[in-house]
């Protein structure tokens, strides 16, 4: 069966511009969280989402944005880049919250982001 | 803030045991001990995850002190490929939302 697969594997954009990162999550799965990592330290919490609905968002500016489809697929925007963006973004997705903390949650390999 | 603390790194042998410790004086009755690792330029990867119990898998054992506020992720067998960066993170029952994660121990194995 297929993981969490997320893309692009790796971009670099401009300061200023506007990136889209997508997830999708293991079949079956209506839960899908993001997270930012940087360089050295442990990943933080920046959405969660259940049938697309957002239950959840982490200490982050609105700049950064995000949605679930239907087919419990997501996307990450961030707008109006800056180079603190530059990060590691993972997508990570389990069966539905609520459900107690016996639920493993199953990351992608995540996006690469460099903003030049 | 995160709600556990661990060593920054460690050092262990080939093919011997490691014990990875973690503190979490803070822990409440509703929260679940969970441990990840992240190898290099990966995702991270669920290791195991107990409550009160010691627990074992085929990657993992947990022990966790009777007090709670404390517990120990023991590798047996100690490979090459295990060398990661382990984080020891407390999630609530109740709460699905989010996981916070501390600057992990990262592991160094000598062949």
């Amino acid at each position: 069966d297929a993981g969490v697969t997320q893309s692009p594997t790796h971009l670099i954009k401009t300061r200023g511009q506007h990136v889209t990162l997508r997830c999708s999550p293991i079949s079956g799965h209506k839960s899908v969280s993001w997270y930012q990592q940087v360089l050295g330290q442990g990943p933080q919490f920046i959405f969660q989402y259940y049938e697309k609905e957002e239950r959840g968002r982490g200490n982050f500016p609105d700049r950064f944005s995000a949605r679930q489809f239907p087919n419990y697929s997501s996307e990450l925007n961030v707008n109006a880049l800056l180079l603190g963006d530059s990060a590691l973004y993972l997508c990570a997705s389990s069966p539905q919250p609520g459900q107690g903390s016996g639920n493993t949650i199953y990351f992608g390999e995540g996006s690469w982001l460099t903003v030049v | 803030d995160a709600k556990t603390t661990q060593p920054n790194s460690m050092e262990s042998n080939e093919e011997e045991p490691v014990h990875l410790p973690c503190n979490h004086s803070t822990i409440s009755g509703t929260d679940y001990i969970h441990w990840y690792r992240q190898l290099p330029s990966q995702g991270p990867e669920y290791v195991i995850h107990g409550l009160t119990s010691n627990v074992n898998n085929r990657m993992a054992s947990l022990a966790i002190a009777e007090d709670r506020k404390s517990s120990t992720l023991i590798l047996h067998r100690a490979t090459l490929r295990d060398a990661a960066v382990y984080y020891c993170i407390l999630r609530d029952w109740n709460d699905n939302y989010q996981l916070i994660w501390g600057a992990g121990t990262k592991l160094i194995i000598k062949p």
